[in-house]
């Protein structure tokens, strides 16, 4: 059974820094990946999509790679700021129904 | 173009009440899901549904839970004599027809159950 699962659970930068969180997941037999944020009592914005055959995405300032074969899945987050506070889900798809989230990373980024 | 519909956004019922959460998906979407997020912990899959067809229920508990989606309509997640339990933010996602095993999930933004 696919297991996902993200580190750090939480993680507080300064405003400006880079920053990466991490996914791993069990089963590399998926068809894509997916990067969500949550604000709270809010839905679940997408973020980025990576399908199986790609190797990164890019959206401004966020950047995901994925790594297939060895199972992990990075978000990159350039020049921080307060807006960026959320919790980041990722989710792997591993057919029609099958989309497995991690329990996410709670960032908070200080003015 | 509308993303994800859910209403309501909020619901409060006392045990033993119907709850009934609607999803309307995206212009174009053909495939809806259900999902659900208990307190401090992750989004669990519940329901995948095509128009008028459940194509799987897998992650739907046996008893008290139904959902459809008709020709019609949004899709619908009834629950029937709510427990404490059953409180929940419930989410619904749409993707594009025909790509149900590639395609982007797009979600609403939940409805939030409150079973007192």
């Amino acid at each position: 059974k696919q297991e996902v699962t993200q580190i750090p659970a939480a993680l507080s930068v300064p405003e400006g820094e880079n920053l990466v969180l991490n996914c791993s997941f069990t089963d590399s037999a998926i068809y894509n990946l997916q990067w969500f944020r949550q604000d709270p009592g809010k839905g679940l914005t997408s973020l980025l999509l990576i399908q199986s055959s790609q190797r990164e995405q890019t959206s401004g300032r966020l950047n995901a790679s994925l790594d297939k074969s060895s199972g992990r899945s990075t978000l990159y987050i350039a020049a921080s700021q307060p807006g960026d506070s959320a919790t980041y889900l990722c989710a792997v798809k591993t057919g029609a129904n099958n989309l497995f989230f991690g329990t996410g990373t709670r960032l908070t980024v200080i003015p | 173009n509308a993303g994800v519909m859910q209403n309501p956004r909020h619901l409060v019922r006392r045990r033993g009440q119907e709850a009934r959460l609607r999803c309307s998906p995206m212009k174009g979407h053909s495939h809806v899901y259900w999902y659900r997020q208990l307190p401090e912990e992750g989004l669990k899959f519940m329901v995948y549904l095509q128009k008028e067809n459940i194509i799987d229920e897998s992650g739907m508990p046996k008893e008290r839970f139904s959902a459809e989606f008709p020709k019609e309509g949004p899709s619908i997640l009834r629950i029937q004599q709510v427990v404490r339990g059953d409180s929940a933010a419930y989410f619904c996602a749409s993707s594009p027809l025909g790509q149900q095993n590639t395609g982007e999930l797009f979600f609403g933004e939940g409805s939030r159950l409150t079973v007192l």
